[in-house]
C-alpha cells in the first residue's frame, strides 16, 4: 500500500507545474484525498483536498485561483496544477489520503507519500 | 481560519522520560484533532485520531487526550525511535491547519 508523487523540479516564478500522484497496492475512490506541503526547515501545510468521487474541492487561501486539485478515480491517480508559482511555493509537496466523509471527520491522514519537491526559483 | 499553537516548540528529553506536548485551538474544536509524527526526511506517520484513539500499530506508550480547545499529547516513556517532530492537525473545517511541530530531541 503506497502513494508514489512525481511531477517535482525547479520552475522559474510564473511558471506552472503538474504533480501526481498514483496509488499501488489500493484502490484510491473510497478515499478524500489531500496535498500538503513542508517548505524547507519549516512545518506541515495543508494546501487541498478533492472528494472521493471528485465532486467537491477545497484550498488553502495561499494557493486557491493558482493551484487546482483533480483525480481521475479510473487510473487511480491524483493531481495538482500549479500555476503562477511563487517563490513562497517552494516545498516538498505530499498527497494523502483521507477518510471518504469530508470535514468535519475524526480519522486524519493515514496513508501518505514519500513527497516531491518543488523548487521556485529564477 | 482555525490557528493551532504547540507548546513547547523544542524539547530536549531523555530515553525514559515522560513527554507531554500540548496543542491549543483558536477556537473550541471538539474532538476533531489528529497527531502525526515525522522524522528527518520522511512523510509524516498517523499516530492518533479522534484526539484520542490509537492509530492500529502504535506503541500504547502514546496516548492523547483533551476536547475543545486544548489538547495533549502524551509519550509515557521515551524510545530512541520516537525523536522526531510530533504535529497536531485540526480536522473540524477547511483548511485542516496543523500546529506549528514539536521538536523533541536527546538531552
Amino acid at each position: 500500500v503506497q502513494l508514489v508523487e512525481s511531477g517535482g523540479g525547479v520552475v522559474q516564478p510564473g511558471g506552472s507545474l503538474r504533480l501526481s500522484c498514483a496509488a499501488s497496492g489500493f484502490t484510491l475512490s473510497p478515499y478524500s484525498m489531500h496535498w500538503v506541503r513542508q517548505a524547507p526547515g519549516k512545518g506541515l501545510e495543508w494546501v487541498a483536498v478533492i472528494s472521493s468521487d471528485g465532486g467537491t474541492k477545497y484550498y488553502a487561501d495561499s494557493v486557491k485561483g493558482r493551484f487546482t486539485i483533480s483525480r481521475d478515480n479510473s487510473k487511480n491517480t491524483l493531481s495538482l496544477q500549479m500555476n503562477s508559482l511563487r517563490a513562497k511555493d517552494t516545498a516538498v509537496y505530499y498527497c494523502a489520503g483521507g477518510p471518504r466523509e469530508l470535514a468535519p471527520n475524526y480519522y486524519g491522514l493515514d496513508v501518505w507519500g514519500q513527497g516531491t519537491t518543488v523548487t521556485v526559483s529564477s | 481560519d482555525i490557528q493551532l499553537t504547540q507548546s513547547p516548540s523544542f524539547l530536549s528529553a531523555s530515553v525514559g522520560d515522560r513527554v507531554t506536548i500540548t496543542c491549543r485551538a483558536s477556537q473550541g474544536i471538539r474532538s476533531y484533532l489528529a497527531w502525526y509524527q515525522q522524522k528527518p526526511g520522511k512523510a509524516p506517520k498517523l499516530l492518533i485520531y479522534a484526539a484520542s484513539t490509537l492509530q492500529s500499530g502504535v506503541p500504547s506508550r502514546f496516548s492523547g487526550s483533551g476536547s475543545g480547545t486544548e489538547f495533549t499529547l502524551t509519550i509515557s516513556s521515551l524510545q530512541p525511535e520516537d525523536f522526531a517532530t510530533y504535529y497536531c492537525q485540526q480536522l473540524i473545517s477547511y483548511p485542516q491547519t496543523f500546529g506549528q511541530g514539536t521538536k523533541v530531541d536527546i538531552k
